[in-house]
């Protein structure tokens, strides 16, 4: 079975554009999950989806958003990029109810430079 | 504020050692403990869950949870090289599906 897939895997923006990030998770799994993680931080959570519902959201601004699409493929946005964007965005997923309290999987993850 | 500590590390054992990894938490009523190995430049694994009070083992890795001490351990015996990685414990708080991770400790297995 492949494994969870982002798109795409490195980026460079320049601050105030917006950038749109790809999530397909393993096949059968309806729960997907998007963090940021950065030096600074450590891994934070920022939302989610589950059968295209947003579920759950962290702390994080309104220009971070996300949605999915009916075949649990994810996307995330983030509108007026700011250079604290710059992260490590991971997605996982699992295919229990319980999303991320269960077992999940995660992507390699794509890598955001703001300059 | 929602909390959970962790010793950055790096730890550094032997190679065969036990590596003790800890994670200590804020919220009282936190309900599922995760524990995520990370190597360098690639994305978080599960290693182990725990939510009940006391020790479980699998393979080499042992989760123990102490709930009134609020404080979540990993333990791996017979330490290989290929153990080196960052360790992320997980916490979720009761009632809550947002978990909140500790910052990692580096674990160094020397030969």
């Amino acid at each position: 079975k492949a494994g969870v897939t982002q798109t795409p895997r490195y980026l460079i923006k320049t601050r105030g554009q917006q950038v749109t990030l790809s999530c397909s998770p393993i096949s059968g799994h309806r729960s997907v999950s998007w963090y940021q993680q950065t030096p600074g931080q450590g891994l934070q959570f920022l939302f989610e989806y589950f059968s295209e519902t947003q579920r759950n959201k962290g702390n994080f601004p309104g220009r971070f958003s996300g949605r999915q699409f009916s075949n649990s493929r994810s996307e995330m946005n983030v509108s007026t990029l700011e250079l604290g964007d710059s992260a490590l965005y991971l997605c996982a997923s699992s295919s229990a109810p319980q999303g991320a309290r269960e077992t999940q999987y995660f992507g390699p993850g794509t890598r955001l430079l703001v300059l | 504020q929602k909390e959970v500590e962790q010793n950055s590390g790096p730890l550094s054992v032997p190679e065969g050692a036990i590596a003790s990894l800890n994670c200590t938490y804020s919220d009282r009523v936190s309900q599922s403990f995760f524990w995520y190995r990370q190597y360098s430049g690639k994305s978080p694994e599960l290693i182990m869950s725990i939510y009940s009070n006391g020790d479980k083992e699998d393979g080499r890795f042992t989760a123990q949870l102490n709930k009134a001490s609020q404080y979540v351990s990993l333990l791996i015996r017979d330490s290989q090289p290929s153990d080196s990685a960052t360790y992320l414990c997980a916490v979720f708080p009761g009632g809550s599906y947002i978990p909140t991770f500790g910052r990692g400790t580096s674990l160094i297995v020397h030969p």
